[in-house]
């Protein structure tokens, strides 16, 4: 059965304080995994997406690594705007796109 | 620039009152969604479209009906709503005609409460 499993639930930074969330996956045939941030009483907003183990993204302070079985999403010197709940969706096949519960990531100045 | 647009933002039923939410998106996507997100949950796919005169079923479509009304347009209908379809409903498109490869881009969500 295709799961998805994001580590921690949350997690508390002091400013400039680098971290990293964990998105472990089990989908069968993946087709691509994506990284969104949701600011509270918004929709996700589509951050990366990865293709192939080994490949990285960067984006400002974020980057985001994908292996067989794992991504990451690291972040460099956080602001306090980086605070947001980080989700992943690995894809696996037809419209399969499975969503983790997310990280909630709070940065305190 | 608006992308996905959701109706209403906010809404309250009682149990057993019907209604339908509204999507729009102006990128030009095949595909459409709609997904139901709870707390501690992922989000949970209800329907999609892969394309205009498409729909099928996702993980969790009981309770729910969907139409494309066009290219444009995806509506969700709460046909007898329940107190377990308390929930922020959110709607999202994409440029792919169904295959995983794409990301979706979403809407704000509506917030239904049903009493």
């Amino acid at each position: 059965e295709d799961q998805v499993t994001q580590s921690p639930e949350a997690l508390r930074l002091q400013e400039g304080e680098s971290s990293s969330l964990n998105c472990s996956y089990t989908v069968s045939g993946l087709r691509g995994l994506f990284w969104y941030r949701q600011d509270p009483g918004k929709g996700p907003e589509f951050l990366f997406t990865l293709y192939s183990a080994g490949e990285e993204k960067e984006k400002e302070r974020l980057k985001a690594t994908l292996t067989k079985k794992e991504s990451f999403l690291h972040i460099t010197a956080p602001k306090p705007e980086d605070s947001a709940t980080y989700l992943c969706a690995p894809g696996g096949g037809y419209n399969k796109l499975i969503f983790g519960a997310g990280t909630r990531l709070a940065v305190h100045p | 620039n608006a992308g996905v647009t959701q109706t209403p933002k906010f809404q309250v039923l009682k149990t057993g009152q019907s209604m339908t939410l509204q999507c729009a998106q102006d990128m030009n996507h095949n595909s459409m969604y709609w997904y139901r997100q709870d707390p501690g949950m992922g989000l949970r796919l209800i329907y999609y479209s892969a394309s205009e005169g498409t729909t099928d079923k996702g993980e969790v479509p009981n309770g729910y009906n969907v139409s494309r009304l066009n290219k444009r347009e995806f509506s969700l209908r709460l046909e007898s709503a329940a107190p377990s379809q308390t929930s922020v409903y959110f709607c999202a498109s994409g440029r792919g005609r169904g295959d995983s490869n794409q990301p979706q881009h979403f809407g704000d969500g509506t917030r239904l409460s049903i009493l």
